[in-house]
């Protein structure tokens, strides 16, 4: 089956200490998207690739970053994570610009920051 | 500034009745509203959609009522069953964007 994945499902990291999530698809969609998803909060857009073009969000902190190496993987990489980025971090996927509403989530890792 | 709201963090209803799960949103450019429900340990999974210019959109057990004048939208589900219990969240998406806004989510429990 077509899907999102997303790898580890659990993540522990000492504060301060890089860290990087992964995400892959097999449903060969333009878009990828990172988003941060803290208890009892909305899933709060970290940033996009359209193809290989990136769109940062505007209050999205330098500490994070992402790279899409290929249209089936895409990273996000905390350069420096500090006990407020223990959240859960939700990959997803939409076919295109114009279809970008309907989005295919990932299981989503957890990270956990000591 | 919350754009999308789920007021309600968490609902209870019998099997068999019907479950209304409620959203109020504040852009007026928003001109797409999609339901997604998560389970536990998995993604969020998409449910149902609608489009601004329509009022009404069913799909199944599953229907979303959009009131422009009023900002809101609602999904029915009717019957509800204990395979419903989730978390659903709203979402909302402004033309020609790439982004969805989604709300805090509202935990249905479907009990027997």
């Amino acid at each position: 089956d077509a899907m999102v994945i997303q790898n580890p499902r659990y993540q522990v990291t000492q504060f301060g200490k890089p860290v990087t999530l992964s995400c892959s698809q097999t449903l060969n969609h333009n878009v990828m998207y990172w988003y941060q998803q803290k208890s009892s909060q909305a899933p709060k857009l970290l940033f996009h690739y359209y193809d290989k073009d990136f769109n940062n969000e505007a209050d999205t902190p330098d500490n994070f970053q992402s790279r899409r190496p290929n249209t089936s993987f895409c990273f996000l990489d905390i350069r420096s994570p500090g006990l407020g980025d223990a959240a859960m971090y939700l990959c997803a996927t939409s076919r295109g610009r114009d279809t970008a509403y309907e989005q295919y989530f990932g299981p989503g890792t957890r990270l956990t920051v000591t | 500034d919350q754009q999308v709201k789920q007021n309600s963090p968490s609902l209870s209803v019998q099997e068999g009745r019907i479950s209304i799960l409620n959203c109020d949103y504040t852009n007026s450019m928003f001109d797409y509203f999609l339901w997604y429900k998560k389970y536990p340990a998995e993604g969020p999974t998409f449910l149902i959609s609608i489009s601004s210019i329509k009022d009404k959109n069913e799909d199944g057990r599953f229907t979303v009522f959009l009131n422009k004048s009023a900002k809101h939208l609602s999904l029915h589900i009717v019957p509800s069953q204990p395979g419903d219990s989730a978390v659903y969240f709203c979402a909302a998406s402004a033309y020609n964007t790439d982004k969805l806004i989604f709300g805090t989510g509202t935990r249905l429990q479907v009990f027997p």
